[in-house]
């Protein structure tokens, strides 16, 4: 079975770091494209960046280019998304998917992490 | 790029059919294949439909997907209402920029 396990929940402050993680099974993990999305409180999905495992080459979105940093080790099968210094609007769940490269679309997704910046 | 318009909210009742629809605003519809996610609360997106009208194993034949190229929009069907099927729906399709965009999502009620 194809599965998608994200770290768990974070509480953080304005100003501090943080990497999630989003570990795959069940397939080849340097073959396939993971993408990240958002998801801010009450609201929609928003596309943030994909990597390839095989290579890390990474594409952002223009609306989170320079916010933040996706990263892989594919040794262990696990992509990253850091924040160098959060704000409070990062305080969102995000979740973690498989890109079908074919035709461009997400499967499967991880179950999310949900971030929360407070002060 | 374009935007994708998705209506905010629908609502119908248990066993009859409701038909979401989702606008490309620029470029046509079938330059990319439309893809449509179910979120039920607390939960993450998962595919009830991808490739414009194709189902994943396990997805119920009552969603269907078509694509109407005269009002460049792509729709998600669901017929035999269940409760079960209250959730958000989200369509999404992608940009030769690539760039994955998404819908702004509508809530089905089933009341």
């Amino acid at each position: 079975e194809v599965q998608l396990v994200q770290s768990g929940a974070e509480v953080k402050k304005p100003g501090e770091s943080l990497k999630i993680s989003c570990k795959g099974s069940g397939y080849r993990f340097s073959n396939h494209w993971i993408g990240w999305v958002r998801q801010m409180p009450g609201k929609g999905l928003e596309w943030m960046g994909i990597i390839y495992p095989g290579d890390s080459d990474t594409r952002y979105s223009p609306s989170f280019q320079g916010q933040v940093t996706i990263s892989v080790d594919k040794s262990i099968s696990t992509a990253y998304l850091q924040w160098s210094s959060l704000k409070a609007s990062d305080t969102a769940m995000y979740y973690c998917a498989r890109v079908v490269t074919t035709t461009n679309w997400f499967d499967p997704w991880g179950q999310g992490t949900l971030v929360t910046v407070s002060s | 790029n374009f935007l994708l318009t998705q209506p905010h909210s629908v609502s119908e009742s248990p066993g009859k059919t409701v038909t979401i629809s989702c606008t490309r605003s620029s470029g046509s519809i079938a330059s990319n294949y439309v893809q449509w996610y179910q979120q039920r609360p607390g939960s993450s997106p998962t595919t009830v439909i991808y490739e414009d009208n194709h189902r994943p194993s396990g997805v119920p034949d009552r969603f269907s997907g078509s694509i109407d190229y005269s009002s460049n929009s792509a729709s998600l069907t669901i017929s035999g209402l269940k409760t079960e099927d209250e959730a958000d729906y989200y369509c999404q399709s992608y940009d030769s920029s690539n760039l994955w965009v998404f819908g702004g999502g509508t809530k089905l009620t089933v009341l």
